[in-house]
């Protein structure tokens, strides 16, 4: 089992539409989640990260962490050609390095 | 504030040479990662500093090898390259442990 898998995509949704990423992770003691978008020959960037149970919003984005699951999430509200991207999934194994374990990616296409 | 430098932006090697890339963090951040990103893979851990010190180990052969100076910038070392050391190799600087990394521009690396 990879330790953070995400479906590769892509994932193609209209415009003006929710987008929805999920993430799963195998390390039951992971600590901290993010989420990454990167934008084709460009390097990540960092859009929303979540360390607790539960939702957070920020702007058209909402992350979801489920523990018990070990599911992560990211929705986009709205969703416009410029979100179109990979989005990868990264997950921090501990608390005192910053090992962080990232998935392969789900590469979205918001169609106009 | 300028963000993540990385240099150089592009390279091409030869197999068995060595090679070095540079970093050099946001303004304060303390903390520098290395990350490898081969074509349509998530980004895979390298290293981690932090106040000049190894603080993490990715699954990568002896022929890697990093330092931190001590105005925090670092260097990756990769002697005796294979083909397959090819890849976008990505600079990441935080400011505290748990949280997100801002990342470079990266170096993109071919060796032929």
């Amino acid at each position: 089992q990879k330790e953070v898998e995400q479906n590769s995509g892509p994932l193609s949704v209209p415009e003006g539409a929710i987008a929805s990423l999920n993430c799963t992770y195998s390390d039951r003691g992971s600590q901290s989640f993010f989420w990454y978008r990167q934008y084709s020959g460009k390097s990540p960037e960092l859009i929303m990260s979540i360390y607790s149970n539960g939702d957070k919003e920020d702007g058209r984005f909402t992350a979801q962490l489920n523990k018990a699951s070990q599911y992560v999430s990211l929705l986009i509200r709205d969703s416009q050609p410029s979100d179109s991207a990979t989005y990868l999934c990264a997950v921090n194994k501990d608390n005192y390095g910053q090992n962080f374990v990232f998935g392969p990616g789900t590469r979205l296409s918001v169609l106009p | 504030d300028a963000g993540v430098t990385q240099s150089p932006t592009h390279l091409i090697k030869t197999r068995g040479q060595q090679v070095t890339l540079r970093c050099s963090p946001i303004s304060g951040h303390k903390s520098v990662s290395w990350y490898q990103q081969v074509l349509g893979q998530g980004p895979q851990f390298i290293f981690q500093y932090y106040e000049k010190e190894e603080r993490g180990r990715g699954n990568f052969p002896d022929r890697f090898s990093a330092r931190q100076f001590p105005n925090y910038s670092s260097e990756l070392n990769v002697n005796a390259l294979l083909l397959g050391d090819s890849a976008l190799y990505l600079c990441a600087s935080g400011s505290r442990v748990n949280y997100g990394y801002t990342f470079g521009s990266g170096t993109r690396l071919t060796v032929v």
